[in-house]
């Protein structure tokens, strides 16, 4: 149990546009999940928090404007990457709790290459 | 607020020694900790959490209050576990940060 899974696992697109990245829970309900973002060979960076039916929480420096994110129900989260530019490319990583749990399971990652 | 700390970006032995990753924290309340793992091209994943005191792959870690520390150790390191190791306090309060992270690489 607890899978997460992201579609898609990787994605060229080219400058200027926008590219939509999902973070499913399968087989649990997220009123969470967190998006993180990883460069090669380096830490994992919480860029948000995903929260079902409200806002998401930006962590300092990530412009929210850029990075939309949309926990459309309890399962499904969102992270779309407007008017992408090269240096957005990067390995983008979602994961979830378990209702009531305290340790997070993780999507295998979403590798975004901006053209 | 909960946070980690991993002194140690890289930590390189030889196939037999021991390792250590070494994982400090500063908590308001009682510590809960966990270690994450992520091999090369595999997800990130789940490897201890010290309420259990299990011991997963050979690799221990206590929860030191007086130190603050809640140290990864291995007596003897294997080449497969060559990877990226996080520190991370629980899921609490919408707040998952992780340690910086070691990548540990064991030599032949």
């Amino acid at each position: 149990g607890a899978v997460v899974s992201q579609h898609p696992s990787w994605v060229i697109c080219k400058s200027g546009t926008s590219v939509k990245i999902e973070c499913r829970s399968l087989d649990f309900q997220a009123t969470t999940m967190f998006w993180y973002r990883q460069f090669p060979k380096q830490s994992l960076m919480l860029m948000a928090t995903s929260n079902e039916g409200s806002k998401a929480t930006y962590e300092q420096g990530v412009e929210k404007d850029k990075f939309l994110i949309n926990h459309a129900s309890l399962t499904l989260s969102t992270l779309t990457v407007t008017s992408a530019h090269p240096e957005d490319s990067s390995f983008y990583i979602c994961s979830a709790p378990l209702a009531g749990g305290r340790e997070q399971y993780f999507g295998p990652g979403t590798r975004l290459t901006v053209t | 607020a909960q946070r980690v700390t991993q002194p140690e970006k890289l930590l390189s032995v030889f196939k037999g020694a021991p390792v250590e990753l070494k994982c400090n924290y500063s908590y308001s309340g009682s510590p809960e900790l966990f270690w994450y793992v992520q091999y090369s091209r595999q997800r990130l994943q789940l490897l201890l959490r010290h309420i259990s005191r299990e011991s997963i792959k050979g690799f221990t870690a206590d929860l030191n209050k007086g130190e603050t520390s809640f140290h990864l150790k291995k007596p003897f390191a294997q080449e497969e576990d060559s990877a990226m190791y996080y520190c991370a306090p629980p899921y609490n309060n919408n707040d998952m940060r992780f340690g910086a992270g070691t990548r540990l690489t064991v030599k032949p």
